[in-house]
C-alpha cells in the first residue's frame, strides 16, 4: 500500500514564477492536509481539504496561495508569483474518512521549494 | 495565542539509556496529543496518540504521559538505540478535524 506521494521532491523557481505542488493521498484516504515547514520552525497548518471541498483554509496566506483536491487526481497546492519567503518544505498529509481525533496523519516526504 | 514548547537543544544520550523529551503548552486545551518522528529530508511519522482523559500510553519501547493540569507531555524511549536518533515532534489537536498544532521538535542523538 503506497504511502502519501508528493512531487516534485525539489522545486526551484525564480521570483515571480508559479509553483505547483502535487499530493496523492494514501489509498482509501479522502482527507488531505497541507503543512509548511520553515527552517528552525515547526510545521504550520495551511489547509484541509476533502474531495472537491475546502474545509478549512485558515492557515493559507490570503494572496497568491490556493489549493484544490479534485474528484479525480491529486491535490494541488499552487503558489503564484513566488517570493523568496515562500522557500520552505511543504508537506502533505492524509487521513481516512470517519470521526476525527482518532486517526494519525500520514505524511509524504515533502516538496522542498527554493525561490531564487 | 497557542504555544507549544519543546526543548530546542539537542538531547545527547548513550545507547541503552532512557531518553525523555518534554512538550509543554499554553493557551490551549487539547483533546489529544500526538508524537511524531522526523528524519532529515523526510516527512513526520506517527508514533503515539494520547487523549486528554488518558494519563499514560505505551507502545513497545515508547511511553507517553499527558498531564493536563501541568499542560505537559513527556515522551520516553527506553533502551535507546542509535537508530532512534531523529527529531521528535509533539502535536496537539482538538476534537473535530485534524488541524494539528506542532511544536518545533527536539533532536535526539543516541551514541553507541
Amino acid at each position: 500500500n503506497a504511502g502519501v506521494m508528493q512531487n516534485p521532491r525539489h522545486l526551484v523557481r525564480r521570483r515571480g514564477q508559479e509553483a505547483r505542488l502535487r499530493c496523492s493521498p494514501m489509498k482509501g484516504h479522502s482527507h488531505v492536509y497541507w503543512y509548511r515547514q520553515l527552517p528552525e520552525e515547526g510545521l504550520k497548518f495551511m489547509v484541509y481539504l476533502q474531495k472537491e471541498n475546502i474545509i478549512d483554509e485558515s492557515g493559507m496566506p490570503k494572496e497568491r496561495f490556493s489549493a484544490e483536491f479534485p474528484k479525480e487526481g491529486p491535490s494541488i497546492l499552487r503558489i503564484q508569483q513566488v517570493v523568496r519567503g515562500d522557500s520552505a518544505a511543504y508537506f502533505c498529509a492524509s487521513s481516512p474518512p470517519g470521526p476525527r481525533g482518532n486517526s494519525p496523519l500520514h505524511f509524504g516526504n515533502g516538496t522542498r521549494l527554493t525561490v531564487t | 495565542s497557542q504555544k507549544i514548547e519543546q526543548n530546542s537543544e539537542a538531547l545527547n544520550i548513550q545507547e541503552g539509556k532512557t531518553a525523555t523529551l518534554t512538550c509543554n503548552y499554553t493557551n490551549y486545551s487539547p483533546a489529544y496529543l500526538q508524537w511524531y518522528r522526523q528524519d532529515p529530508g523526510r516527512g513526520p511519522v506517527f508514533l503515539l496518540l494520547i487523549r486528554e482523559n488518558e494519563k499514560e500510553k505505551r507502545k513497545e519501547r515508547l511511553k507517553v504521559t499527558f498531564d493536563t493540569t501541568l499542560k505537559q507531555s513527556l515522551f520516553h524511549i527506553t533502551a535507546s538505540q542509535p537508530a532512534d536518533s531523529a527529531t521528535y515532534l509533539c502535536a496537539l489537536g482538538d476534537t473535530g478535524f485534524q488541524k494539528l498544532v506542532f511544536g518545533t521538535g527536539t533532536r535526539l542523538l543516541v551514541s553507541p
